[in-house]
């Protein structure tokens, strides 16, 4: 069953740099796409951007392009996601989420990690 | 970019009552890349449904999905407790590869 876990919250600085882990287990790794997604308190998801951990490629939302970076440790089979320029706009649960490559659809989520930006 | 709108943006209704949720996009696009999720409060989303109609793994029947085009439906028939929550349609394309509506809150009324 596949599986994954993410880093534990984070406060950070305005200014500063947040990076949010995803440990994925049970499956092959390279054989999904790991996406993030935003949802700040109250409101709805929003999507920040993905990795093929099979050739690195990755993909962002515009909203979010060059201030996010998203990559993956094959290594490890761990994905990252990493936001700087923090403002309290990016206070908001991170999730991750599986999309078996070839599908359409997220089969899997972490449990989210919150980050507050104070 | 495809947006998703979803109506009603909040359901009030009884146990044991339907509910039909909507989902409008801006654009035509495969019902293959329409999905459906389920949020709880304090909880990650969790699939329902994808390519418009077909059920997750342990999806109970009462769920089901329908629509082409621009216009889907997430139908629940005889709601259960457990089915108050916030829903969320979702789109994958081309650019930006994910879309999400704005989310109906299921209530109890």
């Amino acid at each position: 069953e596949v599986h994954l876990e993410q880093s534990g919250a984070e406060v950070k600085k305005p200014g500063t740099t947040v990076k949010i882990s995803c440990k994925v287990s049970g499956y092959t790794f390279v054989e999904y796409y790991i996406h993030w997604v935003k949802q700040a308190p109250g409101k709805g998801l929003e999507w920040v951007g993905l990795v093929d951990p099979e050739d690195g490629e990755t993909r962002y939302a515009e909203k979010f392009r060059g201030r996010v970076t998203v990559t993956a440790d094959t290594s490890a089979d761990i994905a990252y996601v990493q936001l700087s320029s923090l403002s309290s706009e990016d206070t908001a649960v991170y999730f991750c989420a599986s999309v078996v490559s070839g599908t359409t659809h997220f089969d899997s989520w972490g449990q989210g990690t919150p980050v507050t930006v104070s | 970019e495809v947006v998703l709108t979803q109506s009603p943006d909040t359901l009030s209704l009884s146990p044991g009552e339907s509910a039909t949720l909507s989902c409008r996009a801006s654009e035509i696009f495969s019902s293959d890349y329409l999905a459906w999720l389920q949020q709880k409060p304090g909880q990650a989303p969790r699939l329902l449904i994808y390519a418009a109609s077909t059920r997750a793994t342990g999806i109970p029947d009462r769920f089901s999905g329908s629509g082409s085009g621009t216009d889907f439906i997430l139908t629940i028939s005889r709601l259960e407790p457990e089915d108050f929550a916030v829903y969320y349609c979702q789109q994958y394309g081309a650019s930006p590869p994910v879309s999400f509506g704005q989310g109906t809150r299921v209530e109890i009324k």
